[in-house]
């Protein structure tokens, strides 16, 4: 299985304070992902990374920001939390690119409840 | 508008049946296309992959899965069901960007 390490796995937290979730991987891939799992929608992506520094807007990217500051962190940080952005939490590495023919590994997910 | 499409939420079948899941795409192009399963509290796993050539693909667990182009359908299948087989399966379209978008899932349950 590829080593990708999901902080933290589960977190409940009030409306309105700053979340941030952590994806750590240690297959030097290049391209990170955020996706949300949510009932009926299956995954969508939030935001990825193709690079230290290089990161792009995905599917619902409203309401989230990351960061990726080294190969093997990205960080995705919901500044104000909504009740709208209770879900699960999926981070996912590809050596290439999504229409390659490297397809994501995925971690085991973190579940954010909003109050 | 572009989709991928899971038309079964739910099925159940019983040990040792044969199974079908379907999945349609609506991308203009022909995309390369995943079958992921994901079991309780885990993340996605992929089963199989496919991105041109033989259009009867093999995967891992004994699934296999068939591309038709003219149906715009890549539809997941497995001879005989086991009971370790009951989870939720995705398909995925990977589009010309670094996007991938996702079916809404199919649960199946086996009986024993």
């Amino acid at each position: 299985d590829a080593g990708i390490t999901q902080s933290p796995r589960h977190k409940v937290t009030e409306t309105g304070t700053p979340v941030t979730l952590r994806c750590h991987q240690t297959e030097n891939h290049r391209y990170m992902y955020w996706y949300r799992q949510d009932p009926g929608h299956g995954l969508r992506l939030i935001h990825y990374s193709y690079g230290v520094k290089d990161t792009d807007k995905g599917e619902v990217s409203d309401g989230y920001s990351v960061s990726r500051s080294k190969t093997e962190d990205f960080l995705l940080t919901l500044e104000s939390a909504t009740s709208s952005q209770t879900s699960v939490y999926f981070c996912a590495i590809s050596e290439t690119g999504g229409s390659s023919n490297q397809p994501q590994h995925f971690g085991d997910g973190t579940r954010l409840s909003i109050l | 508008a572009q989709s991928v499409t899971q038309p079964d939420i739910h099925i159940t079948v019983s040990e040792g049946a044969s199974l079908e899941l379907r999945c349609n795409y609506s991308y203009g192009a022909t995309p390369y296309l995943f079958w992921y399963v994901q079991s309780p509290g885990q993340g996605l796993q992929l089963l199989l992959k496919y991105f041109s050539g033989d259009t009867l693909v093999q995967g891992i667990k004994g699934f296999e899965a068939e591309f038709k182009r003219s149906q715009s359908s890549f539809n997941l299948r497995k001879p005989s069901v086991h009971w370790s087989d009951a989870a939720e399966y995705f398909c995925a379209v990977g589009l010309n960007n670094n996007d991938m978008r996702f079916g809404a899932g199919t649960r199946l349950t086996v009986k024993p």
